[in-house]
């Protein structure tokens, strides 16, 4: 069963405009949300993350949403930028849970120019 | 500082053949993970270790994979004999012990070992 869902497999927009990138999850027992940007033949980078007790966190272009009540989170990123072209992850822990991450099935991003 | 270091980068072996893979944490990570992504799916958790200890080996597919952390420093990851199903990217993670305050979980990944079973 899949606890962390990426519905869109893919998502073009264009340079300038927003881009936002949805996750959804079943276990109420996550407690810290990552996202996880990964270029071809890289591992995963981190990105920007959440905790359960916030429902919002913002780094320069990047802010992450959390909505606990709907078990879903969202990634922004305003304004694009065609360098920001990349696979994006979410991924869920609980410290229950032993910290291991459980991730999304990744969101492939297109800016274009 | 030096990332978290994977060799090689890639393999490839036949069927039934024996191949280890190694990961190099950040230095003074008590943590260290093991994943898997198959065919372009989602990554998927294989083990944990805490230092020297395995914490959590409940994503390890089979017996046919076996995982070491000699000293708390270093990690093998051990697929004897390998199947073609064991093809994929395997990626190693590393993070810092989690200390007082709130609870934060960054881990901090390697740049993968390609294995392709042929």
């Amino acid at each position: 069963d899949q606890q962390v869902k990426q519905n869109s497999p893919s998502l073009s927009v264009q340079e300038g405009r927003i881009s936002i990138l949805n996750c959804d999850y079943t276990n109420s027992m996550f407690d810290y949300f990552l996202w996880y940007k990964k270029y071809p033949a890289e591992g995963p980078t981190f990105l920007i993350s959440i905790s359960s007790i916030k429902d919002k966190n913002e780094d320069g272009r990047f802010t992450v949403f959390l909505n606990k009540s709907a078990k879903h989170l969202s990634l922004h990123i305003v304004p694009s930028q065609p360098g920001d072209s990349a696979v994006y992850f979410c991924a869920a822990s609980a410290l229950v849970g032993g910290g291991k991450l459980i991730f999304g099935q990744g969101t492939e991003l297109s800016v274009k120019p | 500082e030096a990332g978290v270091t994977q060799f090689p980068s890639h393999s490839v072996i036949e069927k039934g053949q024996t191949v280890t893979l190694r990961c190099d944490p950040i230095s003074g990570h008590d943590n260290l993970y093991w994943y898997r992504r198959v065919m372009g799916k989602e990554i998927k958790f294989l083990l944990h270790f805490v230092k020297e200890s395995k914490q959590d080996e409940s994503g390890m597919p089979n017996n046919r994979f076996l995982a070491e952390r000699t000293g708390g420093t270093y990690s093998t990851l051990k697929v004897q004999p390998a199947e073609l199903e064991d093809s994929g990217v395997y990626f190693c993670a590393s993070s810092p012990e989690r200390g007082i305050g709130p609870y934060k979980n960054i881990q901090y990944f390697g740049a993968g070992t390609r294995l392709s079973v042929l």
